[in-house]
């Protein structure tokens, strides 16, 4: 079946500091790759997003690239903020299945300190 | 415009009794789909509607149940519920294109829903 594997947090960072958060995945076929963001007390949010090997998905200066040999979709951002705090996930659908369902990460969750 | 709207935003239930979550779509959105969200755990899919018809089904019993309306407002409904049944509960909607690499959902805010 379909599983998303994220590095286990909580992560914890200073303002400025670099961030990866590592994702890889099992999955047949050829799946599409997501991103979302949760802040505290809300649903999720579309960070990024990828739909075929080798593409980079990108948003406010988040940056993740879809790398199919290693079945990998890690999360990286250059210099995170304190409004960076949330819990992120990792994600796949897979286009040929009729349900597209998102198939989520247990998530990671980040804290920015000033 | 109006984003995913989802009713109430908490409910407290006792072990046994039944519960029913609604969903509102994005305006134009035919796809409506529930997930389970535990404390500190990733969602887990539950329902997909679209069209009125289930799309898809996760791995849950049969106690959960949902169906989808005319205006595509949507109910999940929940029987017999259980401790472990405490979760936020989400809907997602997406405009649901045939051929898309895929279809962008939007989540709603959730349901928190506990069991005591």
């Amino acid at each position: 079946g379909n599983s998303v594997t994220q590095m286990e947090g909580p992560v914890t960072l200073s303002e400025e500091a670099f961030l990866t958060i590592n994702c890889t995945y099992t999955a047949t076929g050829y799946p599409s790759l997501f991103w979302y963001v949760q802040y505290p007390g809300e649903g999720l949010q579309l960070l990024l997003k990828a739909t075929k090997a080798d593409d980079k998905g990108s948003n406010k200066g988040f940056e993740a690239t879809y790398r199919k040999e290693t079945t990998s979709f890690h999360l990286e951002k250059g210099s995170v903020q304190v409004s960076d705090s949330a819990v992120y996930f990792c994600a796949l659908t897979r286009p040929e299945s009729s349900a597209r369902q998102l198939t989520f990460g247990s998530g990671t969750q980040l804290t920015v300190l000033p | 415009d109006a984003g995913v709207t989802q009713s109430p935003t908490h409910l407290i239930k006792t072990r046994g009794q039944q519960v029913t979550l609604r969903c509102s779509p994005i305006s134009g959105h035919k796809s409506v789909s529930w997930y389970q969200q535990v404390l500190g755990q990733g969602p887990q899919f539950i329902f997909q509607y679209y069209e009125k018809e289930e799309r898809g089904r996760g791995n849950f019993p049969d106690r959960f149940s949902a169906r989808q309306f005319p205006n595509y407002s949507s109910e999940l409904n929940v029987n017999a519920l259980l401790l472990g049944d405490s979760a936020l509960y989400l809907c997602a909607s997406s405009l649901d294109f045939a051929g898309a690499a895929y279809n962008e959902q939007f989540f709603g805010p959730g349901t928190r829903l506990t069991v005591l």
